[in-house]
């Protein structure tokens, strides 16, 4: 099992760019979710879902679309970039919400 | 929202046991309280979940008071490979379980 993949590893975009970060899992979790993370700071939860065509808000979800089609992929959407959105985001998968999370290795993005 | 405390840092030398205490005052009846650790450049790993009273597990003990407002990670014999930041997450299967967030964790240090 590959775990949780995360693409791109590092990305550098202008404000005002919109991209997507992809997530996929290939663990058949019902749950996952996005953070982001910034410098010195723990992990702040952006968008969460707990199965295919459910998704939610989290904690900071301003800025962000997510959309959740199929069991093994959540893609996180930046609309329109801004550098408040520089941070390193993380994508996790649980079996549900209560189970142990399992986390990709993370995505860079640094907006200028 | 369960929100947690965590002591900023800790300092440690190799060998000696170490306890880092969560505060959890306004935990649901159904949150489970779940550990994770952190190395630089990577994404939080499990450690260990506990519900009610002790658990065990072959890297750490978790110890759950009665009132389960709190709860204590026990890593016994820290080695250098400890030095890592640990986060207390508090959350569950119910409604709000989606919008358990980390916080800033604790920063342990291990020293020689």
């Amino acid at each position: 099992n590959a775990g949780v993949t995360q693409t791109p590893k590092f990305q550098v975009l202008k404000t005002g760019q919109s991209m997507t970060l992809q997530c996929a899992q290939d663990m058949n979790h019902e749950y996952m979710s996005w953070y982001r993370q910034d410098p010195g700071m723990g992990l702040r939860l952006i968008h969460y879902s707990v199965g295919a065509g459910i998704t939610d808000q989290g904690e900071v979800p301003n800025g962000y679309n997510v959309s959740r089609s199929t069991t093994e992929d959540f893609p996180l959407r930046l609309l329109s970039a801004a550098p408040s959105q520089t941070s390193v985001y993380f994508c996790a998968s649980s079996r549900t919400q209560e189970y142990e999370q399992f986390f990709g290795p993370g995505t860079r993005l640094t907006v200028l | 929202l369960a929100k947690t405390t965590q002591p900023i840092s800790m300092d440690s030398y190799e060998g000696q046991e170490v306890n880092i205490t969560c505060s959890h005052n306004n935990i649901a009846t159904n949150d489970y309280i779940t550990w994770y650790q952190q190395f630089p450049s990577q994404g939080p790993r499990f450690i260990i979940q506990g519900y009610k009273t002790k658990v065990t597990n072959e890297v750490a003990s978790l110890f759950i008071p009665a009132d389960r407002k709190s709860s204590t990670l026990s890593l016994p014999r820290v080695s250098l490979s400890d030095t890592a930041v640990y986060y207390c997450l508090v959350g569950g299967a119910n409604t709000n379980a989606g919008k358990s967030t980390f916080g800033d964790g604790t920063t342990l240090t291990v020293k020689p």
